[in-house]
């Protein structure tokens, strides 16, 4: 089983920053095989990036992702009010998967 | 569009078995580019992958969930179900059922892409 962590557990920016979350698994990601999720509170995950860099359908710009390997990372370019949120990177590609623990970005 | 909804019962009694439906609508549950799988989210916890299911009838299962878990189609009813037995406390959770990706010429699961809302599952005597 591939183990995510994600780091740090818990970000505090002000709307216009720039956010940096990260994702380390615990062995290699075949053929970049991670995804992210954005979920605020009581509503559904939703997919923003897989592949670990293609935008899904109606991810804005802003949202990039990029890694491989074992250390991936979203970037959000300039945090905008609906950005705060806790985001969950996934792993896939294996009959096994997995979702890092979460990071929540909060308002600084 | 694409739209699923779970629907089962809000609270169930230890060492039960808990029995959850997805109902599918606006496309097809006999497609053969996606997986329907279970996710279940403890209160303030991470995501949970449960398992999944292709329609051919390959199944797919957390191995930490393995031995309580029963994932089936119902491609008539568009429609797919979850069994899990022998419920503790520790099974409280949302549990979301939704689409993923499947790739066919290696028969593996690929990333989740249309989620149901969810419903709050609480076990309970």
């Amino acid at each position: 089983e591939i183990v995510l962590t994600q780091s740090p557990g818990t970000l505090s920016l002000s709307p216009g920053a720039r956010a940096t979350l990260s994702c380390r698994a615990s062995q290699s990601v075949s053929s970049s095989h991670l995804a992210w999720y954005q979920q605020k509170p009581g509503q559904a995950p939703r997919l923003l990036i897989y592949g670990a860099s293609s935008r899904a359908i109606g991810t804005p710009d802003r949202f990039s992702g990029s890694g491989s390997g074992t250390d991936f990372t979203l970037t959000i370019g300039r945090l905008e009010p609906g950005d705060f949120a806790v985001y969950y990177c996934h792993q896939y590609g294996s009959s096994l998967i997995t979702f890092g623990g979460g990071t929540k970005v909060e308002i600084k | 569009q694409l739209q699923l909804q779970e629907s089962g019962p809000g609270v169930v009694k230890p060492s039960e078995t808990l029995s959850l439906t997805c109902t599918v609508s606006g496309g097809s549950i006999s497609s053969r580019s996606y997986h329907w799988g279970w996710i279940r989210q403890p209160p303030g916890k991470g995501l949970e992958w449960i398992g999944s299911f292709y329609y051919s009838g390959s199944s797919y299962y957390n191995p930490s969930l393995k031995s309580r878990v029963t994932i089936s189609l119902d491609t008539s009813k568009s429609q797919f179900s979850l069994g899990l037995s022998s419920l503790t406390a520790a099974d409280t959770a949302v549990y979301y059922c939704a689409r993923g990706e499947y790739q066919i010429l290696s028969s593996l699961l690929y990333y989740m892409d249309v989620w149901g809302k969810g419903t709050m599952v609480t076990v309970s005597s």
